[in-house]
This record gives C-alpha cells, structure tokens and sequence, in this order.
C-alpha cells in the first residue's frame, strides 16, 4: 500500500481554481501513469511518463497538464475544470524499458477523489 | 486502438462456491493481461497477471486462462471467501509500440454471501 502514495486522498474544487495532485513511487520504477476512474466507465489512461518524458497523451482536455520532475514523482495540475471532471484520478508506476520491450506490471496509488463544483 | 469487454457486471455467489469472470479484447497484438481487484475507498491491486507466451496461470485460489485465437481471458477464483468481496477489472496491454498503458474492461462486483 505505501509503494504509491497520493496527496491529497480527497479535494473539492470551484471551476475557476488552480489545483494540484502528487503522486510519489518508492518502488524504484521508471515510469508514471495517471488514470481516471469516473462511476459506470472503465479507468482511462490519461499520461504515460517514461524516463521523465512524456510518451503518451491519450487526448486528454488541456485544463489537465501533467509534470513529471524525476521519476519518483509526478504531478496533475489542474485548472478551469468542469463538473464532469469529478472523479478518482490514480496514480501507477512500473519499470519500463524503450521500444517494444512488453508491458510491466503497474501497481496503483489509492487516489484523489476530485469534486469540481 | 484496443477495446476490452467484462462480464458479467456483478457476481453474486456463496462462500465457498467458484467464482468465474470473463474478459474479451480486440488487438491481437496485445500480450499483457493483468487482473486488478479494488476494495472500496482503495487503488486497484494487481492481484495476477499472465502474458501471451502461457495459457494457464496459478496463484493459490486465484487463476487465470487465456485463449488467444479466440481473444479472452478469464478469472477463477476457487473457495471463494468474504474477504473475496471486491470489484475486479481485467486489462490488457502491449500493442502500443511502446506505450505500455491498460486498457481496463469495465469490472465486476463480486458479492460474496455467508
């Protein structure tokens, strides 16, 4: 459980505020995710950082900017969201080599749960 | 891109009983399967995983099979416990031509009743 750590656990926003999520790995990785889980959908990949450089940006709205400033942490900065950006935003890390070298497991962190009124 | 189906959406069986959860994909590139169960108020936790290179994985009570001419994956769990009680989400991944991120199916309540 302490492998990924996440902060704040919960966070109420107003649409026009500037927010931020952490997330922390203590497991040795060399690559972050940040996944959205909204009631009745599946988790939405949102970023894929390897090496602390952004891989994969699945067509997420720019009120989400992820920062990756080493690969223990990651951050989500938010701004100028919209009600149905509330969610449980999770965090997960993994090894990860370049190219095609295959999946790794990824292990999660307990989440954000994100209110934007 | 990669599209992952889950069935059934809740699962209600007796302690003791086996429990069953399907899972289909659309890539046939892909050659990860994870299985992730999440306890209310929790991150999900990788619980087994099997890769397209084996068929057949176990870990205790837990297994899961894979088909891949037919593209699915299943979830066994025998003797089934209440603290089995969880949502489970099967995934998949590796088709990405480097982007190692899931694709999540929708997930499974399983209820365990005493």
């Amino acid at each position: 459980e302490t492998g990924v750590t996440q902060t704040p656990r919960h966070l109420v926003m107003g649409m026009t505020n500037k927010k931020s999520l952490k997330c922390e790995q203590h497991l040795g990785h060399n690559a972050m995710y940040w996944y959205k889980q909204s009631a009745k959908k599946p988790l939405e990949l949102m970023f894929v950082y390897s090496l602390e450089e952004r891989v994969e940006n699945n067509s997420v709205p720019s009120r989400f900017s992820p920062e990756c400033p080493n690969s223990s942490h990651l951050f989500l900065h938010l701004h100028t969201l919209q009600p149905e950006d509330s969610a449980l935003y999770l965090c997960a890390s993994s090894h990860r080599t370049s190219g095609r070298g295959g999946a790794y497991e990824q292990y999660f962190g307990p989440g954000t749960r994100l209110t934007v009124t | 891109g990669e599209n992952v189906e889950q069935h059934p959406s809740t699962l209600s069986v007796q302690e003791g009983d086996s429990a069953v959860i399907k899972c289909t994909y659309s890539d046939s590139a892909s050659n990860y399967f994870p299985w992730y169960k999440q306890e209310l108020g929790k991150g999900p936790q990788l619980i087994i995983d099997i890769r397209s290179n084996v068929g057949e994985k176990k870990d205790q009570r837990i297994a899961v099979t894979l088909n891949k001419t037919a593209k699915h994956f299943s979830l066994h769990i025998t003797e089934t416990q209440p603290e089995d009680s969880a949502v489970y989400f099967c995934a998949a991944s590796g088709a990405g031509g480097g982007a190692d991120g899931l694709t999540f199916g929708k997930g499974t309540h399983l209820i365990i009743q005493p």
